[in-house]
């Protein structure tokens, strides 16, 4: 089955500062990558996917990257603010209904102003 | 709109007991999916229903863990005879079935202490 690895597993910024998160996975026909945010007492929220028909992907401050031959995505968060502070987790999975996300162990990423 | 609901948001029981986790998921989501995220861990899969019948239950740890969603809205997570193990934030997702791709939208979470 698929598997994900996230690093690092902590991260601590300035703010202003750009932050990257980055991950593999295993399997070779996985083709759905989202993000999502986690603040403490919350649940995930989506906030950028990619599917394995771009390279590349932005929304305002975010980004994701994706390199199917090696099997890496990765987050790119530039002008961090102190609101980004969070753990962030990526997933892999199949882009269709019912299939579950694969997650990775999360990021921890911390903002300081 | 409004998002995906659980409750209760958080749930004290003793070893052994029985509990009942609810979630609502979003207005006019046909696909429901329970996840299990323990302390410093990503989520990971429990079960996913379409409609009324659970499609995929590959994630249910044992027969302890069961799930319902009789009218394919609400969906119940149980947990018979609970262990300490147990203790971690239960996650409920929903997506639209009228979409190609597998967005899912997360609700808040119950936090389950087994004690």
């Amino acid at each position: 089955g698929e598997n994900v690895e996230q690093h690092p597993s902590t991260l601590s910024v300035q703010e202003g500062d750009s932050a990257v998160i980055k991950c593999t996975y295993s399997d070779s026909a996985s083709n759905y990558f989202p993000w999502y945010k986690q603040e403490l007492g919350k649940g995930p929220q989506l906030i950028i996917d990619i599917r394995s028909n771009v390279g590349e992907k932005k929304d305002q401050r975010i980004a994701v990257t994706l390199n199917k031959t090696a099997k890496h995505f990765s987050l790119h968060i530039t002008e961090t603010q102190p609101e980004d502070s969070a753990v962030y987790f990526c997933a892999a999975t199949y882009d269709q209904a019912g299939t579950a996300l694969i997650f990775g162990k999360g990021t921890t990423l911390s903002v300081s102003s | 709109g409004a998002g995906v609901s659980q409750t209760p948001s958080n749930k004290v029981t003793e070893k052994g007991k029985y509990v009942e986790l609810r979630c609502d998921p979003i207005s006019g989501h046909t696909a429901l999916y329970w996840y299990r995220q323990s302390l410093g861990q990503g989520p990971e899969f429990l079960i996913y229903f379409q409609g009324t019948g659970a499609a995929d239950d590959s994630g249910l740890p044992n027969d302890r863990f069961f799930a319902v969603r009789p009218e394919g809205s609400v969906s119940t997570l149980k947990i018979q005879r609970t262990e300490r193990g147990d203790s971690a934030v239960y996650l409920c997702a929903s997506s639209s079935q009228t979409r190609a791709f597998n967005e899912q939208f997360f609700g808040p979470g119950t936090r389950l202490t087994v004690l």
